[in-house]
């Protein structure tokens, strides 16, 4: 078993749709979690943390659940510039180490 | 303030050759880490220094080294190289080690390796 697992899709969605990516992890001392966006050839870059409590950036909603050891990324109102891999990662305690999944491909079209 | 930079860019090599990339972290960053992304799949981590010591290892075979620099820079050689060696390899700076608050690593654009 993977230690991030994602789906890797892609999903083709319209502009303006609501789009929702899972990610589950094996280690259950994992601590810490996040999710990187990557374009096209491009190096990853940080989208946001994932906190225990959910958190909200704009358009992006994050969620932990670590009962059932999975994250969550929902994004609203899909622009075309939403386009990209979306990278699930998972950090165990003191933070290297850092686990990638192998993204899920999100393609928004007009 | 210049990122995360590393080179060579783009490198073509033949099986059984040696290699050696290199990175330049953010001024200030003290943590480096290299990871290996082959198209199609998602970093997958090789080594992390920090204050030029190894604080991590992935699963990667004992061809693969590196160092780290007093000014923080970093080197990832990698010996007798195969096929499947040909990747994009990341350099990536944080600014401290074992943040679990932020996390926030920094990439550079990486280093396309093809192996012939």
């Amino acid at each position: 078993r993977k230690e991030v697992e994602q789906d890797p899709g892609p999903f083709n969605v319209p502009e303006g749709a609501t789009v929702a990516f899972n990610c589950t992890y094996s280690n259950s001392a994992s601590q810490s979690f996040f999710w990187y966006r990557q374009d096209c050839r491009k190096e990853p870059k940080l989208l946001m943390s994932v906190y225990s409590s959910g958190n909200e950036d704009g358009r992006f909603t994050a969620q932990l659940n670590r009962a059932s050891q999975y994250i969550s990324l929902l994004i609203r109102d899909s622009k075309l510039s939403d386009s990209a891999t979306y990278l699930c990662v998972v950090s165990p305690t003191g933070g290297f180490k850092t686990i990638f999944g192998a993204g899920t491909r999100l393609f928004v079209k007009a | 303030d210049a990122g995360v930079t590393q080179s060579p860019t783009h490198l073509i090599k033949t099986r059984g050759q040696q290699v050696t990339l290199r990175c330049s972290p953010i001024s200030g960053h003290k943590s480096v880490s290299w990871y290996q992304q082959v198209l199609g799949q998602g970093p997958q981590f090789i080594f992390q220094y920090y204050e030029k010591e190894e604080r991590g290892r992935g699963n990667f075979p004992d061809r693969f080294s590196a160092r780290q620099f007093p000014n923080y820079s970093s080197e990832l050689n990698v010996n007798a190289l195969l096929l499947g060696d040909s990747a994009l390899y990341l350099c990536a700076s944080s600014v401290d080690f074992g943040l679990p608050h932020t996390g926030e690593l920094f990439f550079g654009e990486g280093s396309r390796l093809t192996v012939l």
